[in-house]
C-alpha cells in the first residue's frame, strides 16, 4: 500500500514567520492529498487539499505545492499566528476515498 | 461541529471486554471509516465502508469488527482479541466514493485497565 513520511515532527517558529511541512508519497497512483489540521483535543479539520492535475493552490495564508515527479507536496503558512499552533496531518489517496496519512507536524508558533 | 457524533467520549475497559464504540452522522455521508489515533503517529485506517451493508478492513482491522446495517451509523466494536486497544479513536464520513474531504467525529478516548 502507500506510504506517506511527513517531516518535521515538531516546528517551532516566531509569529509572522512562514512554516513549511513536506510529506513524500511512495504510490505514482495516488491523486488526491488533503491536509488537517489538529487543535488539542479537538476534531482534524481539512484545512486545504490538492489533485494530482494541479501543481499548486492557495488559501489565503496556506498554499500546497505538488511535485508528482519527485512525489512529494508540502504545506506553507505565511505570516504565521498564536491560533496557527496545532498538529497538522498530510495525507494521500489514489482509489475510492481511502486515505493515508503522514504521522504529523506538531506546530508551534510563539508570540 | 454538528454533523458527525461519537459516543462515549472516554470508555474504560477491562482486559477481556469487549466494548463498543458509537459513530452516528446527518449529513446523508455515503462512506463512513474508523481511524485509530496513537501518539505520535497518524491516523491508521481501521474500517471503511462505502455503501449500508458493506465494509472493508483497512490497515489495522484485527481485532476489531464493525457493522453498517444503516447509512447514518457505522458502530466499531474492540474485542478482546486487540492487545493494545488504548488509543484514541476517530470516526469520519465523506459524502461521496470520489475524492473528497472526510469530515471526522470528536473521537472516543479509550483505556484498557
Amino acid at each position: 500500500g502507500e506510504n506517506v513520511e511527513q517531516h518535521p515532527s515538531t516546528l517551532s517558529v516566531q509569529e509572522g514567520d512562514s512554516a513549511v511541512i513536506k510529506c513524500t508519497y511512495s504510490d505514482s497512483a495516488s491523486n488526491y492529498f488533503p491536509w488537517y489540521k489538529q487543535e488539542l483535543g479537538k476534531r482534524p479539520q481539512l484545512i486545504i487539499d490538492i489533485r494530482s492535475n494541479v501543481g499548486e493552490k492557495k488559501d489565503q495564508r496556506i498554499a500546497v505545492t505538488l511535485n508528482k515527479t519527485a512525489k512529494h507536496f508540502s504545506l506553507h503558512i505565511t505570516e504565521t499566528q498564536p491560533e496557527d499552533s496545532a498538529v497538522y496531518f498530510c495525507a494521500a489517496s489514489m482509489i475510492f476515498n481511502k486515505f493515508y496519512f503522514g504521522s504529523g507536524t506538531k506546530l508551534n508558533v510563539k508570540p | 461541529d454538528g454533523g458527525i457524533t461519537q459516543s462515549p467520549k472516554y470508555l474504560f475497559r477491562k482486559e477481556g471486554q469487549n466494548v463498543t464504540l458509537s459513530c452516528e452522522q446527518n449529513l446523508n455521508h455515503d462512506a463512513m471509516y474508523w481511524y485509530r489515533q496513537d501518539p505520535g503517529q497518524g491516523l491508521r485506517l481501521i474500517y471503511y465502508s462505502q455503501i449500508v451493508n458493506d465494509f472493508q478492513k483497512g490497515d489495522i482491522a484485527e481485532g476489531y469488527s464493525v457493522s453498517r446495517e444503516k447509512k447514518e451509523s457505522f458502530p466499531l466494536t474492540v474485542t478482546s482479541a486487540q492487545k493494545n486497544p488504548t488509543a484514541f479513536y476517530l470516526c469520519a464520513s465523506s459524502p461521496e466514493r470520489g475524492f473528497t474531504e472526510q469530515f471526522f467525529g470528536p473521537g472516543t478516548r479509550l483505556t484498557v485497565l
